[in-house]
């Protein structure tokens, strides 16, 4: 079985405080992580993958297979930074593949 | 490029009601096909999904059904809504060769009144 874990229901940082957006996962085979935002009003869509290895508006994540997280990170927070997030994860490999989301964490960015 | 439209966005209905939710997908060819209910602190879950036309799979059992009547069409249906049938569904897609990135519709709010 897959499962997403995000711990935090709500994160509330300072602008231009570090942002570190927690997410555990469990399976047993090669994941392949996503992290997904939705900005007010606009429709949920994908950040980054952990394949790409890119900085997407400044935020970066390392898939740490021996602590089995894929923790979402950003230096400098800012105000358009605030929305919802999800991790997501999907086993790596061909044909469909069955995506588990986790709960969410409310990124908030106080100015 | 891919689009994915979704309607209606709002929706109230009284309890026993039917429902019909749908969504249609242009840009691409034998998408996969999804339904996934947005609850607050309980984020997304999956409903259902479809790999081919009248091929769905459920992944909780509900008070809705979907069907897929054309390749890029999925429909969210219920025969009588239930009160715990409100909240945030949304519509989604992926193919095969985008590294299971799933691409969402802008979603439904249903009120069940």
């Amino acid at each position: 079985a897959q499962r997403v874990t995000q711990p935090e229901k709500l994160l509330s940082v300072f602008k231009g405080a570090p942002v570190e957006l927690k997410c555990n996962y469990s399976y047993s085979g090669s994941p392949e992580l996503f992290w997904y935002v939705q900005y007010s009003r606009q429709r949920l869509q994908l950040l980054l993958r952990h394949i790409s290895r890119e900085s997407i508006k400044g935020f970066t994540a390392d898939l740490n297979k021996g602590e089995t997280s894929f923790h979402l990170k950003k230096p400098f927070a800012q105000e358009e930074d605030s929305a919802m997030y999800y991790c997501a994860l999907s086993p790596l490999s061909g044909g469909y593949q069955k995506v588990t989301f986790g709960t969410g964490t409310k990124l908030q960015v106080i100015p | 490029s891919q689009t994915i439209h979704q309607w209606p966005a709002t929706l109230v209905q009284p309890v026993g009601s039917p429902l019909s939710l749908e969504c249609t997908v242009e840009g691409t060819s034998n998408p996969n096909l999804y339904w996934y209910r947005q609850a607050a602190g309980r984020g997304l879950q999956l409903l259902f999904y479809s790999v081919g036309i009248g091929q769905i799979s459920s992944e909780v059992p509900q008070n809705l059904s979907a069907s897929r009547p054309q390749d890029r069409q999925f429909i969210l249906s219920s025969k009588k809504l239930l009160l715990s049938d409100s909240g945030f569904y949304l519509c989604a897609w992926s193919v095969v060769g985008t590294g299971n990135t799933i691409y969402f519709g802008e979603g439904s709010w249903l009120t069940v009144v």
